[in-house]
């Protein structure tokens, strides 16, 4: 396995137009987390996926932010009419059922970069 | 909510030891990370505590008091390929779920 696998790496849209991003998670993860990332700052949440099961989602998700993992391996993330504070780095994580937190935390993939001009 | 608090920035000198502090307010805590990430790279696990005490993983250390909301990363014997971002992060439950909440990370800057 090759870890969590994100794409693609850098993406450059207009503004108002749409934009998907995927993940491949671990394959024996379970879980699956989208956070965001801005320059200077941690990670924020965005939302977190149990399988296919959406089972949190942040209020920093508007509803042009969508997210699915339809068979509960690869998940997307879509920004529909895209503005420039969307810009930002759109990071994916994954964990095990039952994560053997101590020695594995969670995994992240190497992000996203989303600019919008 | 979380409240998650670290300083901004540290400088330290190759060779020394440096802690970083986190100090955290939330409710149904479920555990903290500490994570790397180089600038334009993903964070990188290095640790986790649950339990109050200290975690002893080679150069770094980490270091829990829940009572007090406070942790610590402890680095020993600093190398230039330390310079980064250090991310604590506190695990919290959520509706059934446990979900990780970062702070807005320490730049430490390793120089000669």
């Amino acid at each position: 396995d090759t870890g969590v696998s994100q794409n693609p790496r850098h993406k450059i849209t207009k503004r108002g137009q749409n934009v998907t991003f995927r993940c491949d998670p671990i394959s024996e993860h379970n879980r699956l987390y989208w956070y965001r990332q801005t320059l200077g700052q941690g990670p924020e949440f965005l939302t977190y996926f149990q399988n296919e099961a959406q089972l949190e989602k942040s209020r920093l998700l508007s509803d042009r932010f969508s997210a699915e993992r339809p068979k509960g391996s690869f998940s997307t993330l879509e920004i529909q009419r895209t503005e420039q504070g969307d810009s930002a780095m759109y990071l994916c994580a994954s964990s095990p059922r039952t994560p053997d937190a101590k020695y594995y935390g969670y995994t992240f993939g190497s992000g996203t970069r989303l600019t919008v001009v | 909510g979380q409240n998650i608090d670290q300083p901004t920035e540290m400088t330290a000198t190759e060779g020394a030891i440096v802690q970083i502090n986190c100090t955290y307010q939330t409710s149904g805590f479920n555990g903290l990370f500490w994570y790397q990430q180089h600038a334009g790279e993903a964070p990188t696990f290095l640790s986790y505590n649950v339990l109050d005490g200290l975690e002893e993983k080679g150069r770094f250390s980490s270091f829990l008091s829940r009572s007090k909301g406070y942790s610590y990363l402890l680095l020993k014997e600093l190398q230039m390929k330390d310079s980064a971002s250090y991310l604590c992060a506190v695990s919290h439950a959520s509706g059934g779920s446990y979900i990780p909440t970062f702070g807005r990370g320490t730049s430490l800057i390793v120089h000669p």
